[in-house]
């Protein structure tokens, strides 16, 4: 049984470095074909994607946010991290990590996501 | 501006039938790059509903079906019940940004 879920602040200032956790159980990021990814929801709005990793290191992003992602393995075998930088008010969404089928690249597990506000 | 473009809202009533499209171009469902479409129930996150364009995951009832033809796909719902109400998002492929792309959401309303 694959579960994710993620972990990070709920609340970040503008110009700060938002670090986000993606902690996963029931498959290996050692696999051939598997991947972690990141998707973003603002409040109302459509989901977003920003970045993957595969189970080869292969990293993705999406070109828009490129400058200020960063998307590694954790230190724990069963954990992903994502990294955003320069965060401003427009970035406050639920974040969600999913469990990436990378060979036609779908997500056919979710988090239940974080939600994200970016306030002074 | 979603790189796949849906019409924002459909709606229908009981036991009918609706479809939900997905229009992309030639660097992406155009290219033959796989649709995979998404139920979001109100307050949860979003669960893959078909994939690689027309198969359902275990559990997916069959009166959800996936096609793809050209820089289009669709979503149909037969037999619409109430519990169908939710936000649909079609996804695929794009080699022109080398990641993968959504749609911007489809409303379904179950009059």
């Amino acid at each position: 049984q694959i579960t994710l879920k993620e972990s990070g602040p709920m609340l970040v200032k503008p110009t700060q470095t938002l670090t986000l956790t993606c902690t996963f159980s029931g498959f290996s990021l050692s696999t051939t074909g598997v991947g972690v990814g990141w998707i973003r929801q603002p409040p109302g709005k459509a989901l977003e994607w920003l970045a993957l990793i595969r189970w080869d290191d292969d990293k993705r992003y999406s070109p828009s946010l490129k400058s200020r992602l960063t998307i590694t393995k954790g230190t724990s075998k069963n954990q992903v991290v994502l990294t955003m930088t320069s965060m401003d008010p427009v970035d406050t969404a639920t974040y969600y990590c999913a469990h990436l089928i990378a060979a036609s690249p779908n997500f056919d597990y979710w988090g239940q996501g974080s939600l994200v506000t970016v306030s002074s | 501006q979603s790189v796949l473009t849906q019409p924002p809202s459909v709606s229908g009533a009981p036991g009918q039938r609706v479809t939900i499209s997905c229009t992309g171009g030639s660097s992406n469902i155009g290219a033959g790059y796989d649709v995979h479409w998404y139920q979001q129930l109100p307050g949860t996150a979003p669960q893959l509903l078909i994939y690689v364009n027309n198969n359902r995951p275990s559990g997916v009832p069959d009166r959800f079906s996936g096609s793809k033809s050209g820089t289009s796909a669709s979503l149909a719902i037969s037999g619409l019940q109430a519990e169908d109400e939710a936000d649909y998002y079609c996804q695929s492929y794009d080699s022109s940004l080398s990641g993968v792309v959504f749609g911007g959401g489809t409303k379904l309303t179950v009059l």
